[in-house]
Order: structure tokens, then C-alpha cells, then sequence
């Protein structure tokens, strides 16, 4: 059974940069799956803001691109998540997410983290 | 981006009668190499990730109850649950999965009344 956990700081203070790391287990992370990070603001619906390829391969939301960087660590079997200059509209659930490809461009998520709160405040 | 417009944004239901919410994409999300609509359903449970439920529009994930089922082609889609059980109240959650960004719905909150 595949698991996702997500760790890293709860709070983050303005301007700063938030960084998460999601941990894989029952699964290789080197395997035909996309590894997503997606967002739930307090009370919201669900934003996507990005993912990678085991091969390093990312695609990221044009909303949040110039300050998103995702990352794999396939020693660790793990991927992460960083956003720089942030405000208290990044205050989030994040969670990751396995999308597992199918071909043809058929990526669905089908395994999810518990997500972690990030709250931005000074 | 594809926008995803769910309607309505909350609905009150007795248990056991029929939940409808509908999903409508700004383009289509029909792969025609494979004649497939990449368009999901989630559930999300407070404090709970989503959950997949159904997948290609109309394919129940592993596991999930028959009581839910999925309609629609192209741009306009349907999550049905036949008869509503307690246990169905949650947060649903349309999404495509036809091109990046992966965009989803607002959700649709769903009662007993």
C-alpha cells in the first residue's frame, strides 16, 4: 500500500520561503507516476500547484511558477515542495499526491497525504 | 486553463434519495487517441484528504460503493449518488486531468437534510 506524508514547518513568516518534503513508502518513487503538490486554503476548494517526473521532469501552476520549485530525492524516496516570498495567502493545507500514469497523458491521483497546515504569519 | 464550474455549490438531501452535482469544463476534456474523458471525482471528508471516486468520467475507483455513479462526455459531466447515506456527507470535488495545470471545481457541499 502506497503512503504519502507530508513534513516540514507549520509556520513561515512573510517574505519568507516555505519548504516541504513528502515522503513515499510501499512504492518506489522511481516508478510511472507523477508526484503533485495541491493546496487547500482555510474554508476553499483545491488548487494545483505542481509536480515531478522521477526523471526531474516538473510542470508547474502559471498562477505560482515563479516562486514554485519542486524537487525528487530518489535516494530518500521523497520529493519537495518550495515557495518563495510568501504571504498570508499561502496559508494552506498542503497536501501531496501520487498521480499514477496510465499513458496517454491519463495522470489521476489516486493516493493522498493527510496534508499539514502552513500558516504564514510574523 | 480549464476552468471547472460546479453547480450548485451545496445541496441538502434526506437520506436515502438521489444527490446530482454537475460539472461543466470550458473545453473539452475528451483524449480522442483513446476516446477517454480525463475528468475525476473526488470526496473529501473534513479533515480528510480527497479521495478518488470515480475516474474517465464514469469509472468507479476500487472500492467505492455502486450508489455513486458518473455521467457525461466533452464538457458536461454529472456525479449521481443513487441513495444518500449518512456517511456521504462531504465535500465533492470535479477535476480534469486533460492538460496542466490540473484544474478543479469549487466543490460541492453536500447535507442531509
Amino acid at each position: 500500500q502506497v503512503q504519502l506524508q507530508e513534513s516540514g514547518p507549520g509556520l513561515v513568516k512573510p517574505s519568507g520561503t516555505l519548504s516541504l518534503t513528502c515522503a513515499v513508502s510501499g512504492g518506489p518513487i522511481s516508478s510511472s507516476n507523477w508526484w503533485s503538490w495541491v493546496r487547500q486554503s482555510p474554508g476553499k476548494g483545491l488548487e494545483w500547484i505542481g509536480e515531478i517526473y522521477h526523471s526531474g521532469s516538473t510542470n508547474y501552476n502559471p498562477s505560482l511558477k515563479s516562486r514554485v520549485t519542486i524537487s525528487v530525492d530518489k535516494s530518500k524516496n521523497q520529493f519537495s515542495l518550495k515557495v518563495s516570498s510568501v504571504t498570508a495567502a499561502d496559508t494552506a493545507v498542503y497536501y501531496c499526491a501520487r498521480g499514477r500514469d496510465w499513458g496517454y497523458g491519463d495522470v489521476r491521483f489516486d493516493y493522498w497525504g493527510q496534508g499539514t497546515l502552513v500558516t504564514v504569519s510574523s | 486553463d480549464i476552468v471547472m464550474t460546479q453547480s450548485p455549490d451545496s445541496l441538502a438531501v434526506s437520506l436515502g434519495e438521489r444527490a446530482t452535482i454537475n460539472c461543466k469544463s470550458s473545453q473539452s476534456v475528451l483524449y480522442s487517441s483513446n476516446n477517454k474523458n480525463y475528468l475525476s471525482w473526488y470526496q473529501q471528508k473534513p479533515g480528510q484528504p480527497p479521495k478518488l471516486l470515480i475516474y474517465w468520467a464514469s469509472t468507479r475507483e476500487s472500492g467505492v460503493p455502486d450508489r455513486f455513479s458518473g455521467s457525461g462526455t466533452g464538457t458536461d459531466f454529472t456525479l449521481t449518488i443513487s441513495s444518500l447515506q449518512a456517511e456521504d456527507v462531504a465535500a465533492y470535488y470535479c477535476q480534469q486531468y486533460y492538460s496542466t495545470p490540473r484544474t478543479f471545481g469549487q466543490g460541492t457541499k453536500v447535507e442531509i437534510k
